[in-house]
C-alpha cells in the first residue's frame, strides 16, 4: 500500500525551461510534506518542505505547492539547470510520534544543456 | 560542522556472514532514523532510535536485523547471516530533539550492501 505515490519515473527537460514534479498521497492525516533530491551513489539532501496548513512555499529557484483536496503536490523548478539533474523523492513524515517518513519511489530529472 | 557520517561506504558479504553498519548523526541530534532502498525503490523506513532506545522497528525484518545506538558510540545496524536480498543501501538519518515543530531528517551517504 503506497501512501506516497510519484507517477512519473523520470521527467527530461531543457536548461532554462521549468522543471515539475508531481506527487500523490493517499494518507489524509500527512500534514507535512518534504523534496528530497539524490545523486548517484549519495546520501538524499534535504531540499524544501511544506505544512499542510500552506498551499505554497518557496525557496530560490525552488518552489512546492500543496492542493490538499487533491492530495496532490508537485515541486517547480525554474530555471531548470544541468545541475539540477538527479533524483527527486517526495515524502511524509508519519503521525503519531515516531516522525518516520514514508517516500516516494522518485522521478529522475534530466536537464539538458 | 560534519554532517551524518556513515561507514563503511561500501561492504561486501558472502552469504552467512555478517554485516554492521555504523552511523554517527549529526551533532547535536538525538534522534537516528535507518533507511533501506532497493534498486528501482523509494527508501523505506526500518527502525528509529534514540540514544539507548528503540523507538519504532516497525520497519524491521522480524529475524537476522538488529538496531542499536548507544550511550556513546554511533548507532549500528546488525545483520546476521546475510542473503542475497539484504544487497541494498541502507542510509541512516537524523534530526535533532522535536520541540512542538517537525524537524527535518538529514541523511548520511549511505552503506551500499552487496552479498555475494
Amino acid at each position: 500500500d503506497q501512501q506516497v505515490k510519484q507517477n512519473s519515473p523520470s521527467l527530461s527537460v531543457q536548461e532554462g525551461r521549468i522543471s515539475i514534479l508531481n506527487c500523490d498521497y493517499t494518507n489524509s492525516m500527512f500534514d507535512y510534506f518534504l523534496w528530497y533530491k539524490k545523486y548517484p551513489a549519495e546520501g538524499p539532501t534535504f531540499l524544501i518542505s511544506i505544512s499542510s496548513i500552506k498551499d505554497k512555499n518557496e525557496d530560490g529557484r525552488f518552489t512546492v505547492f500543496l492542493n490538499k483536496s487533491a492530495k496532490h503536490l508537485s515541486l517547480h523548478i525554474v530555471p531548470s539547470q544541468p545541475g539540477d539533474s538527479a533524483v527527486y523523492f517526495c515524502a511524509a513524515p508519519t503521525q503519531g510520534g515516531s516522525e518516520k517518513l514514508v517516500f516516494g519511489k522518485g522521478t529522475k530529472l534530466t536537464v539538458n544543456p | 560542522n560534519a554532517g551524518v557520517m556513515q561507514n563503511p561506504r561500501h561492504l561486501v558479504r558472502r552469504r552467512g556472514q555478517e554485516a554492521r553498519l555504523r552511523c554517527s548523526p549529526m551533532k547535536g541530534h538525538s534522534h537516528v532514523y535507518w533507511y533501506r532502498q532497493l534498486p528501482e525503490e523509494g527508501l523505506k523506513f526500518m527502525v528509529y532510535l534514540q540514544k539507548e532506545n528503540i523507538i519504532d522497528e516497525s520497519g524491521m525484518p522480524k529475524e537476522r536485523f538488529s538496531a542499536e545506538f548507544p550511550k556513546e558510540g554511533p548507532s549500528i545496524l546488525r545483520i546476521q547471516q546475510v542473503v542475497r536480498g539484504d544487497s541494498a543501501a541502507y542510509f541512516c538519518a537524523s534530526s535533532p530533539l522535536a520541540r512542538g515543530r517537525r524537524e527535518t531528517q538529514y541523511f548520511g551517504p549511505g552503506t551500499r550492501l552487496l552479498v555475494l
